[in-house]
């Protein structure tokens, strides 16, 4: 079983809906929960960071973090052809040997005009 | 832009020789790490340096090497290479050791005939 698990999609959503993207875990230590957007052949730009359960918002972007159950999502609003992008999640714990990032596989979305 | 440049963008060669990815980290940026993306694998950690002293690896092989100069920018070398490490390999860096709020280049795409 891997780390970190993240449906590959491909999604396929209209212009202005609400997107949810999702990634499910299995290591308790992880402790920093990050989403990366990837356009094609580009590197990964870092969209928002979580410490701990909680929310997150910036302009569009809203991420959760629900460490009871081990899943975490990002909900982008009113969603636009340029957020058509893969989008990784990635977690790591703090210090030692859980000090580097997990990515899962990437989820890849496609907005339609 | 995040700040993090890599050379070259593209590197074509043969099997069972040896090549350099270069990488600058953002201004004031401390921590270098190196990824491999490949279709089959995702994004995996190969290691990390923190101001000149490695402090993590994943999963790099012994093949692959890496090092942090003092103005901190880092080089991963790649020797008797293989077909299967053609990839896209990603720098990215952070202020401090903590492997959460990393910012990625803009990757070097090694294709190995």
């Amino acid at each position: 079983q891997k780390e970190v698990e993240q449906d590959p999609g491909p999604l396929s959503v209209p212009e202005g809906a609400i997107v949810s993207l999702n990634c499910t875990y299995s290591n308790s230590a992880f402790q920093y929960f990050m989403w990366y957007r990837q356009y094609s052949r580009k590197g990964p730009e870092l969209l928002m960071y979580t410490y701990s359960s909680g929310n997150k918002e910036d302009g569009r972007f809203t991420a959760q973090v629900d460490k009871s159950s081990k899943y975490i999502s990002l909900f982008i609003r009113d969603s636009q052809p340029s957020d058509s992008a893969t989008y990784l999640c990635a977690m790591s714990g703090y210090g030692g040997a859980t000090n580097k990032l997990i990515f899962g596989t990437g989820t890849l979305l496609a907005v339609q005009p | 832009d995040s700040g993090v440049t890599q050379t070259p963008k593209h590197l074509i060669t043969a099997t069972g020789q040896r090549v350099t990815l270069r990488c600058s980290p953002r201004s004031g940026d401390l921590s270098v790490y190196w990824y491999q993306q490949s279709l089959d694998q995702g994004l995996q950690f190969l290691i990390q340096y923190y101001n000149g002293e490695e402090r993590a690896k994943g999963n790099i092989l012994e093949r692959f090497s890496a090092q942090q100069f003092p103005d901190l920018h880092s080089e991963l070398n790649l020797s008797s290479l293989e077909l299967g490490d053609s990839a896209l390999y990603f720098c990215a860096s952070s202020v401090r050791g903590q492997s959460y709020e990393q910012y990625f280049g803009p990757g070097t795409r090694l294709t190995v005939t």
